[in-house]
């Protein structure tokens, strides 16, 4: 069974780093048939695609966020790491981690239930 | 990259069918039939629907059905149910290992 569970803090302060945790099960970071990604999703509002990797350790970031975010994984530890800095309150809503399938298509299969993140001094 | 374009809202009565359209541009929904479809009921996750054109996973009714045509992608939902109020988004490749999605659409069944 496929699990993904993000992990993080529930409140940071404006130019605060957020760091945020996708703890994985049931597949493998060395898949190369898939990868993980970070969505989020302010309250009310759409998802928005933030970032991606590989199984090879390739990345992909959102043109509009790319200077503020870092991804990287530790597949030993079954885990994918989404780092944003310089949060600001805009930036509060619920982040997802998803299993992002790459064999000759692209579509997420499989979502963790997403961690509220409340950006407030 | 902008988010694909869908409308606020679509209603429809049970038993009828509806359509949803994610307009994007030809760089993205226009250049790859790589768009899926996600239903996100209130408080919860998103749920995969449909990708690669019209391919629905294990356990997704086949009421939900996608198609593309130039720049814009479409769901229809058949036979629509109370159990299918919820908000859908469209997602697509957009190159360079880059996702955009959909604006998102409420679904009320009257």
């Amino acid at each position: 069974q496929v699990t993904l569970k993000e992990s993080g803090p529930v409140l940071v302060k404006p130019t605060e780093t957020l760091t945020l945790t996708c703890t994985v099960s049931g597949f493998s970071l060395s898949n190369a048939r898939m990868g993980v990604s970070w969505i989020r999703q302010p309250p009310g509002k759409a998802l928005e695609w933030l970032a991606h990797i590989f199984s090879n350790d390739e990345k992909s970031y959102s043109t509009s966020l790319k200077s503020r975010l870092t991804v990287s994984k530790d597949t030993s530890k079954t885990q994918v790491v989404l780092t944003m800095t310089n949060m600001d309150p805009v930036d509060t809503a619920t982040y997802f981690c998803a299993r992002l399938l790459t064999s000759g298509s692209y579509y997420f299969d499989c979502w963790g239930q997403g961690t509220l993140v409340t950006v407030s001094s | 990259q902008s988010a694909l374009t869908q409308p606020a809202s679509v209603s429809g009565s049970p038993g009828q069918s509806i359509t949803i359209s994610c307009t994007g541009t030809s760089s993205d929904v226009g250049s790859y039939n790589l768009v899926s479809w996600y239903q996100q009921h209130p408080g919860k996750a998103p749920k995969l629907l449909i990708y690669v054109g019209s391919n629905r996973p294990s356990g997704v009714s086949s009421r939900f059905s996608a198609s593309k045509s130039g720049n814009t992608a479409s769901l229809t939902i058949s036979g629509l149910q109370a159990e299918d109020e919820a908000d859908y988004y469209c997602c697509s490749y957009a190159g360079s290992s880059i996702h955009v999605f959909g604006t998102g659409t409420k679904v009320t069944v009257l």
